[in-house]
């Protein structure tokens, strides 16, 4: 079925670099996405989201941008720490304005801080 | 304001038993969603609910259930279970429906022996 998915299973990035993890979804419809971090033993915590009447987001260090012609999102993380090691998942919604069948993830990125 | 909390944390059961699972969401959120994480399958939508109605069913077979009180407190179950449902059970709240930015509580980890 039509479902998220990321590039990338691992990404390794030196601290203090600049990170940016991709996620493609085949689903037209979908108009609403979002971005979760996932740490060891913890459930996803909210990164950002971004509706499909926009193409880029900034948060705290973050910015996701949303191409719709080609059907990709991507995160971007500013000068990486430690803390930033997790797992990273995005997420599609079809339907934000009602009939939502729940959020659809994609499989993750695992992203590393090298020291 | 407390985050999303569920209850147990983890959970030991056996083929064949049953299971309930807790979730009371944040404060004022009305939604309460829950999801089922795998290594293999990674995190799939179990169903939603809102104002004690279910809203939207993933492709669950319907060993898979669940409830929701007037507080907006939520259980799932799952009977005569397999080994298969080891999982991660997560469970997110959103203010209103589903659509609505989504909070995850820590889940509850099941082993299925």
């Amino acid at each position: 079925g039509e479902s998220v998915g990321l590039h990338l299973p691992t990404l390794s990035v030196q601290e203090g670099d600049n990170s940016i993890i991709n996620c493609a979804y085949s689903n037209s419809a979908s108009d609403y996405f979002i971005w979760y971090k996932q740490e060891s033993g913890k459930g996803p915590q909210f990164i950002i989201d971004i509706r499909s009447n926009m193409d880029k987001r900034q948060g705290q260090r973050v910015t996701v941008l949303l191409n719709k012609t080609v059907k990709h999102l991507s995160l971007q993380i500013a000068a990486t720490q430690p803390g930033d090691s997790a797992v990273y998942f995005c997420a599609d919604l079809i339907g934000s304005g009602g009939g939502a069948d729940g959020l659809t993830f994609g499989k993750g990125t695992h992203l590393i801080i090298q020291p | 304001k407390a985050g999303v909390t569920q209850t147990p944390r983890y959970l030991i059961k056996t083929r064949g038993q049953q299971v309930t699972l807790s979730c009371s969401p944040i404060s004022g959120h009305r939604s309460v969603s829950w999801y089922q994480q795998t290594p293999g399958q990674g995190l799939q939508f179990l169903f939603e609910y809102f104002s004690e109605t279910q809203r939207n069913k993933g492709n669950f077979p319907g060993r898979f259930s669940g409830r929701q009180f007037s507080n907006s407190r939520s259980e799932m179950n799952v009977s005569t279970l397999e080994l298969g449902d080891s999982a991660l059970y997560l469970c997110a709240s959103s203010l209103g429906v589903a659509a609505d930015t989504q909070y995850f509580g820590p889940g509850t980890r099941l082993t299925v022996l």
